[in-house]
């Protein structure tokens, strides 16, 4: 069974800053994995997606690797803005399913 | 990107009645789409993936006599939840998968039940 864990569950920055969101999964069999951002009582704005086979897609200030061997993926989001403020999903897609880590919650301070 | 939407964004309604949820693929066809459900706090779970003229495949736990689920076309899945319960509250997002294998996910409704 594929479990999804993201570190840190909160994280507050001043804004400007660079940060890095992380991801890891159990299961290395992977089809692809998703970022999202998830704004509060909104649905999931999908940021980046990266294949199996990559290692990383970059839009604007942000920069998603993978590391299948290992079970990671990271985001780097760079020169934060409080915009920038929202809940992170990570999404590995297995070859049956979809499963979710539980999120980082940023708070990028002004 | 593409586009899926759900209708409607939030809906109240009183238990014991039911209430159907739509999700359509705007300018894709989707054989594949999938329901999830989210907590407070939580994770999003995922309930069902339903599959274009046939029954959905529901995740162990999940009533599928509750929780309802058709795909009538390419573009169109409905979740209808039955006999509703204020534990049924909660944040339901939709998700159709291309071709390519994106998966892309509508904005959620909110179901308040009271």
């Amino acid at each position: 069974k594929q479990e999804v864990t993201q570190i840190p569950a909160a994280l507050s920055v001043p804004e400007g800053e660079n940060l890095v969101l992380n991801c890891s999964f159990t299961d290395s069999a992977i089809y692809n994995l998703q970022w999202f951002r998830q704004d509060p009582g909104k649905g999931l704005t999908s940021l980046l997606l990266i294949q199996s086979s990559q290692r990383e897609q970059t839009s604007g200030r942000l920069n998603a690797s993978l590391d299948k061997s290992s079970g990671r993926s990271t985001l780097y989001i760079a020169a934060s803005q409080p915009g920038d403020s929202a809940t992170y999903l990570c999404a590995v897609r297995g070859y049956q399913k979809v499963t979710f880590g539980t999120g980082t919650k940023l708070q990028v301070i002004p | 990107g593409a586009v899926v939407s759900q209708h409607p964004s939030r809906v109240i309604c009183k238990s014991g009645t039911s209430v159907k949820i739509e999700c359509r693929s705007l300018d894709f066809q989707a054989t594949t789409m999938f329901w999830y459900r989210q907590f407070p706090k939580k994770s999003l779970m995922l309930m069902a993936t339903s599959n274009e003229g046939s029954k959905a495949t529901y995740e162990q736990g999940v009533e599928k006599d509750k929780f309802l689920i058709n795909h009538a076309s390419l573009t169109l899945s409905t979740l209808t939840v039955t006999s509703a319960h204020p534990e049924d509250s909660s944040f339901y997002i939709c998700s159709a998968r291309t071709d390519g294998g994106e998966q892309y996910f509508g904005p959620g409704t909110r179901l308040t039940v009271t």
